[in-house]
């Protein structure tokens, strides 16, 4: 059975950094291109950013680019989500997804970026 | 990558069938048979209801199906229940390795 279990949410104040973790089991995790989706209050889903399988590549959306950084670590089956130079409206639930498959999602973790 | 349309909101009775639409292009849901849709009750983690366009997951109930003409993919619920009431959003590859959500559809039921 997958499994995400995302962690490292939090308070964090604007121009802080946050690290993200996303464990994942019940499959062959570098096997597959992973993503982080996030979900401000009140609003739609966003794609944020994903990874190939073995890491090499990695893409993101225009609002993150050059601020937020996908990882992997595939011996300790792990996404991260480094997260720098926050704002208010990266204020969200996060959630690491396989996409395009039948996988089920994470239950999120919540990042308020505040003073 | 802009967003895939969807209506507002949607409704039906108990029983009735309700579809909803998400419109992209031909460079996402027109493009790639990799359409899915989500389920999200409020404050909990959306749940994949539908995959590569027309496939349920284990568990997912036959009443709901996916199906997808051009550039608009449609989820149709039948037979509404009172536990269908939700935000629907569909997501679409969009080539190399990125995907795109739609703009999320509240049903309710009457």
């Amino acid at each position: 059975e997958v499994q995400l279990l995302e962690s490292g949410g939090g308070l964090v104040q604007p121009g802080g950094s946050l690290r993200l973790s996303c464990a994942a089991s019940g499959f062959t995790f570098s096997n597959y291109a992973m993503n982080w989706v996030r979900q401000a209050p009140g609003k739609g889903l966003e794609w944020v950013s994903a990874t190939t399988g073995s890491g090499d590549d990695t893409y993101y959306a225009d609002s993150v680019e050059g601020r937020l950084t996908i990882s992997r670590d595939n011996s300790k089956n792990t996404l991260y989500l480094q997260m720098n130079s926050l704002r208010g409206e990266d204020t969200a639930v996060y959630y690491c997804a396989i996409l395009g498959t039948s996988s089920p999602w994470g239950q999120g973790t919540l990042v308020t970026v505040s003073s | 990558q802009s967003a895939l349309t969807q209506p507002p909101s949607a409704s039906g009775s108990p029983g009735q069938s309700v579809t909803i639409s998400c419109t992209g292009t031909s460079s996402d849901v027109g493009g790639y048979n990799y359409v899915s849709w989500y389920q999200q009750h409020p404050g909990k983690a959306p749940k994949l209801m539908i995959y590569e366009v027309s496939k349920r997951p284990s568990g997912v109930p036959d009443r709901f199906s996916g199906s997808k003409s051009g550039n608009t993919a449609s989820l149709t619920v039948s037979g509404l229940q009172a536990e269908d009431e939700a935000d629907y959003y569909c997501s679409s590859y969009a080539g190399r390795i990125f995907y795109v959500f739609g703009t999320g559809t509240k049903v309710t039921v009457l």
